[in-house]
């Protein structure tokens, strides 16, 4: 079946670092890809997503390419802020379009 | 406001006891679905709904049930909850036509604790 595997964190960052958060997948057909923000407290939100290979979804900054090759959805930010501490996981919907499975979570630390 | 609506969101319950955790979507979404949340293992799907009347099982389905009778409601049954079901829950919903392809819009989530 379909899986996310996410880099596993936390990942702990001072303000105006670089940050990447790994992302690889495994799915039949041709999956869309997402990233999924959940701030303290809070459900999740949609922060970008591609929808086919090549594709670069980018948002607040956030960026992430659909890499069909090396089947890989990783999420970058030039600079990160304090206000971008938050859990992020990556997901995949099945091309049936039915079910969304989501990678482990990867928690954001921002210090100032 | 376009919200999705989650009651209660905080539930204290003992093994057994039936408990029905309600969704509500003001958006005419078709697809709506549940998860639940457990540290390390991100979210998993329980049940999905891609219209009413259509209901299918995610991925942890045992000891869930749900149902869809009108397009804005797609309640979460526990029928005997065991303690392996204290976790965090969230219902999405999103536009017809992709399922979860779309943008899925989620609620606060319910923390239930089953002792």
């Amino acid at each position: 079946g379909d899986s996310v595997t996410q880099m596993e964190g936390p990942v702990t960052l001072s303000e105006e670092a670089f940050l990447t958060i790994n992302c690889t997948y495994t799915a039949t057909g041709y999956p869309s890809l997402f990233w999924y923000v959940q701030y303290p407290g809070e459900g999740l939100q949609l922060l970008l997503k591609a929808t086919k290979a090549d594709d670069k979804g980018s948002n607040k900054g956030f960026e992430a390419t659909y890499r069909k090759e090396t089947t890989s959805f990783h999420l970058e930010k030039g600079s990160v802020q304090v206000s971008d501490s938050a859990v992020y996981f990556c997901a995949l919907a099945s091309g049936s379009a039915r079910q969304l499975t989501f990678g482990s979570g990867t928690q954001l630390t921002v210090l100032p | 406001e376009a919200q999705v609506t989650q009651n209660p969101r905080y539930l204290i319950t003992v093994t057994g006891k039936k408990l029905t955790v309600t969704c509500s979507q003001n958006m005419n979404h078709e697809y709506m679905s549940w998860y639940r949340q457990d540290p390390g293992l991100g979210l998993r799907q329980i049940y999905y709904s891609m219209n009413v009347e259509v209901t299918d099982k995610g991925d942890v389905p045992e000891g869930y049930k749900v149902s869809r009778k009108e397009k804005r409601n797609f309640p979460l049954i526990l029928e005997s909850p065991s303690p392996n079901q204290t976790s965090l829950y969230f219902c999405a919903s999103s536009t017809s036509g992709q399922g979860s392809r779309d943008t899925q819009y989620f609620g606060p989530g319910t923390r239930l604790t089953v002792l």
